[in-house]
């Protein structure tokens, strides 16, 4: 029930497209939700987070769609470029006894086209 | 936004020796600080919660007593892996939670450890 599940695994990209991400979720005690960016050999870079009681949420290309009722966000890259080639996790907050946890996504290796 | 450093950034070592890894919050007070490990091209997986001033908080199937967690102030905390052997190999990432009410979480920049 703490699973947070990602799809697609990878995906190609042309320059200038849309890249979407999907997460699903059981747990109704998770309480935010953000991106994650990793490059090849580095740590995980925030891009972008929304809490569970707004809809969407626009950081320049970047955007997250939030569906409380499905249990389902999704990252959004608008015009996409080859430096956004990278892998992307979701993750999802939740506390539990005074202390809070995040769990990833299995993530999603997305490589745009030049 | 707050900066998290790891160090070693990779570490080679041979088969039973310890590893330290340290995690450093450089310009924030950390009280808690999250440490992972990612095999190539998976995601992370939660290791312990290192808690400034008390225990770490393992999480099911990690060996306490292979993976030492030291939280020794609130900048600092130290993964050892005690005795490695070459399936430890692995990217160990730490973490750790900003001072805004967020929720943001801030990652170092990793540490690549082979076990020869």
């Amino acid at each position: 029930q703490q699973q947070v599940k990602q799809s697609p695994q990878s995906l190609i990209v042309q320059k200038g497209g849309i890249s979407i991400i999907n997460c699903a979720y059981e747990n109704t005690a998770f309480d935010y939700f953000p991106w994650y960016q990793q490059f090849p050999g580095k740590g995980p870079a925030l891009l972008i987070a929304i809490r569970p009681d707004v809809s969407e949420k626009k950081e320049g290309r970047f955007t997250i769609s939030f569906n409380k009722s499905a249990k389902q966000f999704s990252l959004h890259i608008m015009d996409s470029q080859p430096g956004d080639s990278a892998t992307y996790f979701c993750a999802a907050k939740i506390r539990n006894s005074g202390t809070y946890k995040y769990i990833f996504g299995t993530g999603t290796r997305l490589k745009v086209l030049a | 936004g707050a900066v998290v450093s790891q160090h070693p950034s990779w570490v080679i070592c041979k088969s039973g020796t310890s590893v330290k890894i340290e995690c450093r919050s450089l310009d924030f007070q950390a009280t808690t600080m999250f440490w992972y490990r990612q095999f190539p091209k998976q995601s992370l997986m939660l290791m312990a919660t290192s808690n400034e001033g008390s225990k770490a908080t393992y999480e099911q199937g990690v060996e306490k007593d292979k993976f030492l967690i030291n939280h020794a102030s609130l900048t600092l905390s130290t993964l050892t892996v005690t005795s490695a052997h070459p399936e430890d190999s692995s990217f160990y990432i730490c973490s750790a939670p900003g001072q805004s009410n967020t929720g943001e979480l801030f990652f170092g920049e990793g540490s690549r450890l082979t076990v020869l």
